[in-house]
């Protein structure tokens, strides 16, 4: 199975400022890796899939790079409704092996 | 537009039974793959269970042999048919689109596997 890790487990950032959230999968997804962010009491939302490409009304703020191991989903400029917890999903072995990372959570500074 | 509601979750006791359905509209449910992922309080999420368009199933090793995962393609309905529950199975069960990654996801049903 591919273990997905993501760091840091908590990142506290101001609004307006930039986040930057890692995932590492523990051997090669090639570009198959999507974002999810999660709002309490709500179910994720896609944010990024194909490693890059931002899903139908995702905000440009939100940006998403890497291949192979190494992943980074990048906020710009952080706005109220951004903050949240966020998991990287690798889909490399799919179907049906799919695994998420554990989350981080962003929060106010 | 694209909506998967839940229904179905509740309180029930280890060894019980208990099933899940997810109502889609918008879409095809027998014309697209379908997945169960659950998430347990406080947890990160879990890949439970995919029914393929074709419908041909796979289990996560956690559920094999006690979760079956099917569909009414008349009533475009998505079910999880849960046997022989653990404590550990206690989660938010959500159905998802799968596409590879999950495009939609329902609002969730709490399942609570307690004596």
């Amino acid at each position: 199975e591919i273990v997905m890790t993501q760091s840091p487990a908590t990142l506290s950032v101001s609004p307006g400022e930039r986040a930057t959230l890692s995932c590492r999968a523990s051997q090669s997804v090639s570009s198959n890796l999507a974002w999810y962010q999660q709002k309490p009491g709500q179910a994720p939302r896609l944010l990024i899939y194909g490693a890059s490409t931002r899903a139908t009304g995702v905000p440009a703020r939100f940006s998403g790079s890497g291949s192979g191991t190494e992943f980074t989903l990048t906020i710009s400029s952080l706005q109220s409704e951004d903050f949240a917890v966020y998991y990287c999903q690798q889909y490399n072995n799919w179907p049906p092996g799919v695994t998420f990372g554990q989350g981080t959570k962003l929060e106010i500074k | 537009e694209v909506q998967l509601v839940e229904t179905g979750g509740g309180l029930i006791q280890p060894g019980g039974s208990l099933r899940l359905s997810c109502a889609a509209s918008g879409f095809s449910v027998s014309g697209n793959y379908m997945s169960w992922v659950r998430q347990a309080p406080g947890k990160g999420l879990e890949w439970v269970s995919l029914i393929y368009s074709g419908g041909s199933t796979n289990y996560a090793d956690s559920v094999k042999g006690r979760f079956t995962i099917s569909r009414d393609n008349s009533k475009n309905t998505l079910y999880l048919q849960m046997n022989s529950l653990r404590a550990e199975d206690t989660a938010v069960y959500y159905c998802a689109r799968a596409a590879y990654y999950f495009d939609f996801w329902g609002q969730g049903t709490l399942v609570a596997v307690s004596s």
